[in-house]
C-alpha cells in the first residue's frame, strides 16, 4: 500500500504564483524526500527533510514536516514555465529502507 | 562525474521475449534499488541490492523478474516471457552506505533516466 499521499492530484497556476502541495504519510519515518519528475523522464533530487526537522530551504523551495500530523508540504515561490512537472514525496519508514511513494502532484505553470 | 547510468532508455519486446534493463550506478555507491513506475501512478519499489548480494526483493513479483549486481559490471534487472502488464517505467537509483549507523538510511537516493519498456 502507498504510504505517501500529494494533494492536490494537479495543480494549475499562473507563473509568478507559488505553488504548494502537500504530503500525508501513515507510519514512522527517518526522513522525506521531495522528488520531481519532467515528462519522459527521470527523478530528480530535490530536498530531504529530516524527522527532527521541521523546515528546509533550498533556493525557492521550502519544505515543512509535521510529524504529528505526519504531512509535509512542499513550497516553490515565484513559480516559472520550468517548474511545470510531477512532483513527488517519498518517505523512509524506520523499519526499513524502502523508499515509499505517493502518486504524485502534476504541477502546470501556465506562462 | 556521471549521475546513474540506465540503457537501454526504451526498450521494446513482443509477449514471450526476454527483457534486460541495466544501471551503472554513481561512482562509489554500493547500492542499488530498482522501482517500476506504471502510468500515472507513484513508483513502487521492486528490489535492493548491494554488490553481489540482494537485500530486499520483497517488492518483486516471484516469477519472470530476476535482479543481479555483480562485482563487476552494472546491476541486471531481467524480465523473463515479457507480458503487456510489465509495459512500465524502471528506474534505478543509488546510494552511499551511511557510516556509523546502526541499520542502513537510505539517505539520499540518486535516480537514472529509467528504462521505458513498452511490451507488443
Amino acid at each position: 500500500s502507498q504510504q505517501g499521499e500529494e494533494d492536490p492530484q494537479a495543480l494549475s497556476i499562473q507563473e509568478g504564483e507559488n505553488a504548494t502541495m502537500n504530503c500525508s504519510y501513515k507510519t514512522s519515518i527517518n526522513n522525506l524526500q521531495w522528488y520531481r519528475q519532467n515528462s519522459g523522464r527521470g527523478l530528480v533530487h530535490l530536498i530531504l527533510i529530516r524527522s527532527n526537522e521541521r523546515e528546509k530551504h533550498s533556493g525557492r523551495l521550502r519544505v515543512t514536516l509535521d510529524t504529528s500530523k505526519k504531512s509535509s508540504s512542499l513550497l516553490i515561490t515565484a513559480s516559472r514555465a520550468a517548474d511545470t512537472a510531477s512532483y513527488f514525496c517519498a518517505t523512509d519508514a524506520r523499519v526499513n529502507y524502502q523508499l515509499i511513494w505517493g502518486a504524485g502532484t502534476k504541477l502546470i505553470i501556465k506562462p | 562525474n556521471a549521475g546513474v547510468m540506465q540503457n537501454p532508455r526504451h526498450l521494446v519486446r513482443r509477449r514471450g521475449q526476454e527483457a534486460r534493463l541495466r544501471c551503472s550506478p554513481m561512482k562509489g555507491h554500493s547500492h542499488v534499488y530498482w522501482y517500476r513506475q506504471l502510468p500515472e501512478e507513484g513508483l513502487k519499489f521492486m528490489v535492493y541490492l548491494q554488490k553481489e548480494n540482494i537485500i530486499d526483493e520483497s517488492g518483486m513479483p516471484k516469477e519472470r523478474f530476476s535482479a543481479e549486481f555483480p562485482k563487476e559490471g552494472p546491476s541486471i534487472l531481467r524480465i523473463q516471457q515479457v507480458v503487456r502488464g510489465d509495459s512500465a517505467a524502471y528506474f534505478c537509483a543509488s546510494s552511499l552506505e551511511v557510516p556509523g549507523q546502526g541499520r542502513l538510511s537510505t539517505d539520499t537516493q540518486y535516480f537514472g533516466p529509467g528504462t521505458r519498456l513498452t511490451v507488443l
